[in-house]
């Protein structure tokens, strides 16, 4: 299986602060990565689709880098809204598998 | 936009069986993968499994034998079956849809979510 590690698993940030998040794979996993958002054990929200790819209606602040083993998630301007949980999932092989996530508190 | 609703019992014995029901509001369930995803309080997310239109699936080996997928696509709705569980199954399940991007799959579609609690 594909181990994806991510870190921090927290951080603490104001407003206005760039934020960025890693995610480290076990293997190469080409840019088949995507990155979601969560609040409060809701239902996630992707943002991030292979790898750098921004979701229809997500804001242009997030943005998406990497390919093979290393990848970040960057909010160039954080936002109130943004506080949140954040993750990354590979699906380049079964099974897919998610970081543990980052909370931005 | 399609729409994914959860359903089945909130509460269960150990060693009971879980059986969750999806039901999707799409013309159609081709094309995509349809799975299932599982998260204890305060933990990450857990991938449980992948099922195709076809029925072919994959599934989370942590699972074992335990989980079985089906697929419905005529009356829109996928299942989860989960045998023996323990309180470590104790969490909200989340059912969603995978589709192709530029470069593998990603999830633009999720359900709200149901909790399910495994308690004597």
């Amino acid at each position: 299986d594909i181990q994806m590690t991510q870190s921090p698993s927290s951080l603490s940030a104001s407003v206005g602060d760039r934020v960025t998040i890693t995610c480290r794979a076990s293997q190469t996993i080409g840019t088949s990565l995507s990155w979601y958002q969560q609040k409060l054990e809701k239902a996630p929200k992707v943002l991030i689709s292979a790898a750098s790819n921004l979701h229809n209606g997500v804001p242009s602040r997030f943005s998406g880098s990497g390919s093979g083993t290393y990848f970040t998630l960057t909010i160039s301007s954080l936002q109130p809204e943004d506080f949140a949980t954040y993750s990354c999932l590979q699906t380049y092989t079964a099974p897919w598998t998610f970081g543990q996530g980052t909370k931005v508190e | 936009q399609v729409q994914l609703q959860e359903s089945g019992p909130g509460l269960l014995k150990p060693s009971a069986t879980l059986s969750l029901t999806c039901n999707v509001s799409t013309v159609s369930m081709t094309g995509n993968y349809w799975s299932w995803i599982r998260q204890p309080a305060g933990k990450g997310l857990e991938w449980l499994g992948r099922i195709f239109p076809t029925g072919t699936t994959d599934y989370n080996p942590s699972l074992k034998s335990r989980v079985t997928m089906s697929i419905a696509i005529y009356k829109h709705q996928f299942s989860l079956t989960l045998k023996s569980v323990t309180a470590a199954d104790t969490a909200v399940y989340f059912c969603a849809r995978a589709s192709p991007g530029k470069i593998g799959y990603y999830f633009d579609s999720w359900g709200r979510g149901t909790l399910v609690t495994v308690s004597s």
